[in-house]
């Protein structure tokens, strides 16, 4: 079993539509989780982070952790074709791990007008 | 400006040929990383170093060395590159307690 998994998409929403990407994890002791992007040819930018269960919102994201399940989720509300990239899932173990951060194979997202 | 620095972006270099690729950041971040992305597989981490002279593997270290001797500085050394270490390869550094990693921009290394 992969440490991260996503969904394997490819996900193609239309414009204005709210698209869903999510992430289990194996590990039961991680405690960081972190949602990126990448864009074609770019290299990964932080755009979410959630470390307790329940939702966090950031504009127009929001993370969801569920840490009984191992399941985190992010939210794109009015998704927009700027949206399009690989969002990139990620699980810190924390404690002497801290800087062991484990990324999901991604998940391509693909915004149509 | 905060950032992530990499040297080079692009390398063509032969099978056996050592090679240093360099990684600098300006945010006095105690973490710093290296990994590589290959189409189908992911980011994947080579080593991490959580402060000055205190480095670990990650996933997938064999073939690479890393040495963390000045706390801004985290060069990546290929002693004897073979063709599969050809990838995309981005530094990243994190505060202690702080966010996720934040990525340079990429090298891209060829070997032949």
């Amino acid at each position: 079993q992969k440490e991260v998994e996503q969904n394997s998409g490819p996900l193609s929403v239309p414009e204005g539509a709210i698209a869903s990407l999510n992430c289990t994890y194996s590990d039961r002791g991680s405690q960081s989780f972190f949602w990126y992007r990448q864009y074609s040819g770019k290299s990964p930018e932080l755009i979410m982070s959630i470390y307790s269960n329940g939702d966090k919102e950031d504009g127009r994201f929001t993370a969801q952790l569920n840490k009984a399940s191992q399941y985190v989720s992010l939210l794109i509300r009015d998704s927009q074709p700027s949206d399009s990239a690989t969002y990139l899932c990620a699980v810190n173990a924390g404690g002497t791990s801290y800087g062991k951060l484990t990324f999901g194979q991604g998940t391509i997202l693909t915004v149509h007008p | 400006e905060a950032q992530v620095t990499q040297n080079p972006r692009y390398l063509i270099t032969v099978t056996g040929k050592k090679l240093t690729v360099t990684c600098s950041q300006n945010m006095n971040h105690e973490y710093m990383s290296w990994y590589r992305q290959d189409p189908g597989l992911g980011l994947r981490q080579i080593y991490y170093s959580m402060n000055v002279e205190v480095t670990d593997k990650g996933d997938v270290p064999e073939g690479y060395k890393v040495s963390r001797k000045e706390k801004r500085n985290f060069p990546l050394i290929l002693e004897s590159p073979s063709p599969n270490q050809t990838s995309l390869y981005f530094c990243a550094s994190r505060a202690a307690g702080g966010d996720g990693y934040t990525f340079g921009s990429g090298t891209r290394l060829t070997v032949v």
